[in-house]
């Protein structure tokens, strides 16, 4: 069944941590995004890849890194975790000229 | 810069009513307008509008496109405790550009 994966959906952890969040597709959808939504905000691009080793930052200024190296995966990775990074994380795909994304179930993270 | 406004920001109906929501954009060079259903994690895709395509209907919901006055409407009729979600607007600008902007959201409450 086509359907767009995130694990973990929830972390808690420490300050300094290094985490990885993962986001993989079955959709077969060439590009792929990483967007932070705090509460009652917005959805902000962060990272976002149209094929593989493509990879851009978004609008929103980010210290998290991003990889595609295979099309289904596009892993985002915090070296060093703060408070500030608590946010949920949404990874979403799309695919050709189709503007319609469809979404992950999203990481909720919270650094202590 | 994009920018996406929506209106309400929240909204209390009881079932059996009939609402309607906002969206407006400023953006360069509009080339869709997206909404979406949040509920507990990941927006789910409702309609998109386009120049070729400026009214959807899908069962109780529907929604226009008014390009002279750069908005578009979210109407839900007969609405069920089912309805309550954050509804989000989203627009792409167009050219090689896939991104989306989003706007903050309405969160629509349906209560019994």
């Amino acid at each position: 069944e086509a359907d767009i994966y995130q694990t973990p959906r929830y972390l808690v952890i420490g300050t300094g941590k290094k985490i990885t969040l993962e986001c993989s597709q079955t959709m077969g959808h060439d590009k792929m995004y990483w967007y932070q939504q705090d509460p009652g905000m917005e959805l902000h691009l962060i990272h976002y890849s149209y094929g593989v080793n493509s990879t851009e930052k978004g609008d929103l200024s980010s210290e998290s890194t991003v990889s595609r190296i295979r099309t289904e995966h596009f892993p985002l990775t915090l070296e060093s975790a703060r408070p500030s990074h608590t946010s949920q994380y949404l990874c979403a795909t799309s695919s050709g000229s189709l503007l319609v994304q469809f979404f992950g179930p999203g990481t909720r993270l919270t650094v202590l | 810069e994009d920018k996406v406004v929506q209106s309400p920001l929240s909204l209390v109906v009881h079932e059996g009513d009939t609402v309607t929501l906002n969206c407006s954009y400023e953006v360069t060079n509009f080339r869709s307008l997206l909404w979406y259903k949040q509920e507990k994690k990941a927006p789910t895709f409702l309609f998109m509008l386009t120049s070729s395509g400026i009214e959807k209907k899908s069962g109780r919901l529907s929604s226009i496109l008014d390009k002279k006055e750069l908005s578009s409407i979210l109407n839900i009729t007969a609405t069920q405790t089912g309805d309550s979600a954050i509804y989000l607007c989203a627009v792409n600008s167009g050219g090689s550009n896939y991104k989306l902007t989003f706007g903050k959201g309405t969160l629509l409450t349906v209560n019994p």
